[in-house]
This record gives C-alpha cells, structure tokens and sequence, in this order.
C-alpha cells in the first residue's frame, strides 16, 4: 500500500541555517504530494504541494520538487527563523483522488536564536 | 471566516464508556474527513464523507468506530466501549470537494483519554 517514511526528528538548527527535512513515498502511479505544518497549539494547515513530477512546491521560503526517480519530496528553506519552529509532515494522495492523505511521522524542527 | 471546529476540546472516559465527538466544517464544504493523531501510529485516516455518504471507512480500526454526517454538515465521531489504546487527538478536516486540487482545513481537534 501507499505510505511516507520522513526524517525522524527533532530537528535543532540555529537561525538563518539552511534546512532540509527528507521525505521519501512508496505508492501505486503517480501520486500528489504535500507538506503540511502543526505550529504549538495549533492546527494543520497546508505549507505546500505538487501533482506531478518534477513540479516545486513553495510558500513562506520553504520549498519542495517532486522527484518520481527518487520517490521523494524533500523539504528545503534556506535560512531558518525561530517561527519556523513546528513539526512538519509530508503526506501524498493516491491516485484514486479521493482526498485521503498519508501522513509520515513528522518531523519536530527547533530553531534557536 | 470561520474555520473546521470541534468539540469538546478535550475529554477524558472511563474505559468500556462510549464517546462521541463532533466536527463542525467550513460552511459549504462538501468532503469531510476525520484522522487520529497518536504516539504510536502517527497520523492516520480514518473515514471520509462526500455530502452524507462514507465512500472510505477503510481507516476506522475497529467495529467499536463509527461515523455519521448529517445535513451535508456536522459529523460526529463515535466510540464504543473505549480502550485505553483509543487515546489519541482525534482531527477533523474538510474541503470544498474532494481530490487534490482541494485543499483540507484541519481543525484544533479533540484530545481523547482513555483512563
């Protein structure tokens, strides 16, 4: 079946260093690919995503490419903020298009002024 | 405008009681679905609703979970005979319609202990 492995955290940088959260997937065709981020107390909310291969998905300086070679879909900012400190999960849809995400681990990020 | 709300914010059972929780989405919002966030599984789907109907239950892990949507609106999510491996933040998210192109609002979700 479909699933997502990410990088098991946590994460600690200290401000302005470059992040790299690793997400890989296994799934049936081409599945849509997502990350998504729980700042403390509170919910979900979607930081990006990308249908297809090799489509980047960006918002808020944090991007991410859709790699069908390497089934993954890394997570990148190049200069982390101390708000940026949340977990983040990579998730994918699979091709029946229902709406229903697959969620890795997450991953908790620290980042220290 | 507002969000996906759920109540209650927090609940705390007896084991082998019954709990049932409600999910209030985005107004308008035809596709509905619950997750279960837990230590030990991580984030996992449970069930989802197009309008009143559950096209995928494939998520609920056992025959103590149901789920009904009334109304194209409010679902409620309920457990029998809770266990204590039931404890868990139980989410709720809802989109416009169904698929990729839509995007699912979470809510702040309803944190379950099973004592």
């Amino acid at each position: 079946g479909n699933s997502v492995t990410q990088m098991e955290g946590p994460v600690t940088l200290s401000e302005e260093a470059f992040l790299t959260i690793n997400c890989t997937y296994t799934a049936t065709g081409y599945p849509s690919l997502f990350w998504y981020v729980q700042y403390p107390g509170e919910g979900l909310q979607l930081l990006l995503k990308a249908t297809k291969a090799d489509d980047k998905g960006s918002n808020k300086g944090f991007e991410a490419t859709y790699r069908k070679e390497t089934t993954s879909f890394h997570l990148e900012k190049g200069s982390v903020q101390v708000s940026d400190s949340a977990v983040y999960f990579c998730a994918l849809m699979g091709i029946s298009n229902t709406g229903k995400l697959i969620f890795g681990q997450g991953t908790t990020l620290q980042v220290k002024p | 405008g507002a969000g996906v709300s759920q109540s209650p914010s927090n609940k705390v059972t007896e084991k082998g009681k019954d709990v049932e929780l409600r999910c209030d989405p985005i107004s308008g919002h035809t596709a509905l679905y619950w997750y279960r966030q837990s230590l030990g599984q991580g984030l996992e789907f449970l069930i989802y609703f197009q309008g009143n109907s559950a096209p995928d239950k494939s998520g609920l892990p056992s025959d103590r979970f149901s789920a009904e949507r009334t109304g194209g609106s409010v679902s409620t999510l309920t457990i029998q005979r809770t266990q204590q491996e039931d404890s868990a933040v139980y989410l709720c998210a809802s989109s416009y319609n169904r698929g990729v192109r839509e995007t699912q609002y979470f809510g702040p979700g309803t944190r379950l202990l099973v004592l």
